[in-house]
């Protein structure tokens, strides 16, 4: 059973700071991982989407990469302002069918 | 309206009650997905319909009982529901590429409808 582990569980920094968000997972028999942000309270929206023959994704001050032979994912934040403030979540598109497995999300807090 | 909506947003419910949460998908997606989001929890995949069908249910209990008339609509009907039911519950769609072998887009979510049962 796919199992999907995101480390730190919550981090908080100042605005301007570069970050690192890691993402591991247990079975590397992955379509594709993706990285969503969750607003308190909201629904998910889709950050970056890495195919499994892909390195990495990019998008504006956002950086994904990975490693799918160790089972490796991370997200890296540019330069962070205050909006950027939420729950990182990492997924994983297992083969075999259309499912989704989550981790807990890193919930971030960039202060000003 | 875009993207994948949800209605109601918010829903209190005593657990003798019956209610109804709905989706719409206006993305022309092909296969819709209910999950459930508790406290300090990952999500949970509850259900997938593709193409109109139900492929996945992940051993929900049957007080949760989905429907799917339509490729843009689906539904999730709540019945005689527990406490520990209470939660955050996501609708997503996608597009399902039947001819590849599988799906290789992402999944588009709505807000959600936050649940409490007393």
């Amino acid at each position: 059973k796919q199992e999907v582990t995101q480390i730190p569980a919550a981090l908080s920094v100042p605005e301007g700071e570069n970050l690192v968000l890691n993402c591991s997972f247990t079975d590397s028999a992955i379509y594709n991982l993706q990285w969503f942000r969750q607003d308190p309270g909201k629904g998910l929206t889709s950050l970056l989407l890495i195919q499994s023959s892909q390195r990495e994704q990019t998008s504006g001050r956002l950086n994904a990469s990975l490693d799918k032979s160790s089972g490796r994912s991370t997200l890296y934040i540019a330069a962070s302002q205050p909006g950027d403030s939420a729950t990182y979540l990492c997924a994983v598109l297992n083969s075999g069918y259309s499912t989704l497995t989550f981790g807990k999300g890193t919930m971030l807090l960039v202060s000003p | 309206e875009t993207g994948v909506t949800q209605t109601p947003r918010h829903l209190v419910m005593g657990m003798t009650n019956k209610k109804s949460l709905k989706c719409e998908q206006h993305l022309g997606h092909n296969a819709m997905y209910w999950y459930k989001q508790s406290a300090k929890k990952p999500l949970e995949l509850m259900f997938v319909y593709s193409l109109e069908e139900r492929v996945e249910n992940n051993s929900v209990p049957s007080r949760f009982s989905p429907e799917c008339p339509n490729s843009s609509h689906l539904f999730l009907h709540l019945h005689t529901l527990q406490p520990e039911d209470s939660a955050l519950y996501l609708c997503a769609s996608s597009q399902v590429h039947l001819t590849s072998g599988g799906p290789m887009d992402t999944q588009y979510f709505g807000p959600g409808t936050r649940l409490t049962v007393l």
